[in-house]
């Protein structure tokens, strides 16, 4: 079955500490795509990547970066010198399609950060 | 461009109720997703319509229904309210014609049964 697992179910850190968000998911696929969003209190998830399987390069894009590892079948998510508007919830997700042809996306329980001034 | 739209923001039914949620999608995609999200929980898939199909169902009961549009929106009905609805849902878009399988999601409708 597939699952994703989200282990910390809140995280406070001070605003411009580094924070890493994890996350573990389970799959029998040998190609599959995972996802990170964002969730404010609006309550809209916002999408903010997207990485196929085959793909282990790790990600930078300004503030965020990920590290992808199979190995591990981990998808951590890292937010260096973090700010106040970056307080939200974050879901981990799996799609259980090995294709780009769309199917559900299974969440995680998702880890909500505070970042304090 | 528009993004992902729902209607309506917020809902309070009661229990035994009827209740049609309604949503578009981004400009230029086709297929459209349901989600519900409980209260401290991740979404849960519902279903996922295609060419005005039911393309994909989740473990929900048959209380939970849809239809898609030819202009690719879509409505979630659910029947017989239980108290357990209660919850945000969730749409989400994305464009398969394409290879796309993003999804961008709106900001939900938040219904209450009480």
């Amino acid at each position: 079955a597939q699952k994703v697992t989200q282990a910390q179910t809140e995280i406070s850190v001070v605003e411009k500490e580094d924070v890493t968000l994890d996350c573990v998911y389970e799959t029998r696929d040998t190609t599959y795509y995972l996802f990170w969003y964002k969730q404010p209190p609006s309550g809209e998830l916002v999408f903010l990547i997207r990485r196929n399987s085959f793909d282990e390069q790790n990600e930078i894009s300004g503030r965020y970066s990920w590290n992808f590892q199979k190995s591990t079948s981990s998808f951590n998510f890292t937010i260096t010198a973090s700010q106040v508007v970056d307080s939200a919830v974050y879901f981990c997700a799996l799609s259980d399609r090995g294709d780009n042809q769309g199917g559900k996306l299974i969440f995680g329980q998702g880890t909500e950060l505070s970042v304090k001034p | 461009d528009a993004g992902v739209t729902q209607s309506p923001t917020h809902l309070i039914k009661t229990r035994g109720q009827q209740v049609t949620l309604r949503c578009s999608p981004k400009s230029g995609h086709d297929t459209v997703s349901w989600y519900q999200q409980a209260l401290g929980q991740g979404p849960q898939f519902i279903f996922q319509y295609y060419e005005e199909e039911e393309r994909q169902r989740g473990n929900f009961p048959d209380r939970f229904s849809g239809h898609q549009f030819p202009n690719y929106s879509s409505e979630l009905n659910v029947n017989a309210l239980l108290l357990g609805d209660s919850a945000l849902y969730l749409c989400a878009s994305s464009l398969i014609q394409r290879g796309e399988n993003i999804q961008y999601f709106g900001a939900g409708t938040r219904l209450s049964v009480l």
